[in-house]
């Protein structure tokens, strides 16, 4: 069974602050790593797709690394918003077979 | 807003029925994707199809069908209900087919059966 992991489950992160979790997934098959954001009542929102090992992006305050040989990637949020507040998804594609496994969240909110 | 409409936004029903979710892609785009988020699972991916054709097929169970129709609109068809089908389904678009095209979600059908 293949198992996308995100950890923290949760976090508290005072506003102005900067804060980072972590997916981890399968280092094998590797095709493609997407971050989403998930506002609570709203839909997923994509924020990256990462393909390449070492890869960066970037999208305002928010940013995120690719460890594909030793199967992780980081999202990090410089100087927390109460606007960040949500759930950050990612989702590991697989190489094999297109399938799309996601992880379960790392449900943050931001403290005024 | 994402730009795709997917209906009925809630659906309660009784079990041993069958219900059937639209969805409605962003113009332009030529896949779609279907996902079932219930409370004890993450979100899980079920099908996806791209411009009418099967392209990938995740955790669908055999009680569940879908298809594209050439207007690229899509059907998920549920069917011998069970309580643990309630659920949020989701659908998403994107253009092409490829694992790394970015997904557009719609706002979801909420299922509940009761």
């Amino acid at each position: 069974i293949l198992n996308v992991e995100q950890s923290p489950q949760s976090l508290h992160v005072q506003e102005g602050d900067s804060t980072n979790f972590t997916c981890s997934f399968p280092s094998s098959n590797f095709y493609a790593l997407h971050w989403y954001r998930w506002e609570t009542a709203k839909s997923p929102e994509a924020l990256f797709v990462m393909t390449l090992n070492g890869d960066e992006k970037k999208k305002g305050r928010i940013s995120a690394t690719l460890n594909t040989k030793e199967g992780y990637s980081y999202l990090y949020i410089k100087g927390s918003q109460p606007e960040d507040s949500a759930t950050y998804l990612c989702a590991f594609v697989m190489n094999r077979d297109d399938k799309i496994i996601f992880g379960k969240g790392t449900r943050l909110h931001i403290l005024p | 807003d994402s730009g795709v409409t997917q209906t009925p936004k809630h659906l309660i029903t009784a079990t041993g029925q069958r219900v059937t979710l639209r969805c409605s892609p962003r113009s332009g785009d030529l896949s779609v994707y279907w996902y079932q988020q219930s409370l004890d699972q993450g979100l899980q991916f079920l099908i996806q199809y791209y411009n009418g054709e099967e392209r990938a097929k995740g955790n669908i169970l055999e009680r569940f069908s879908a298809q594209q129709f050439p207007d690229l609109h899509s059907e998920l068809n549920l069917s011998s209900l069970e309580l643990g089908d309630s659920a949020l389904y989701f659908c998403a678009s994107s253009i092409l087919a490829g694992r790394v095209d970015t997904q557009y979600f719609g706002p979801g059908t909420r299922l509940t059966v009761l």
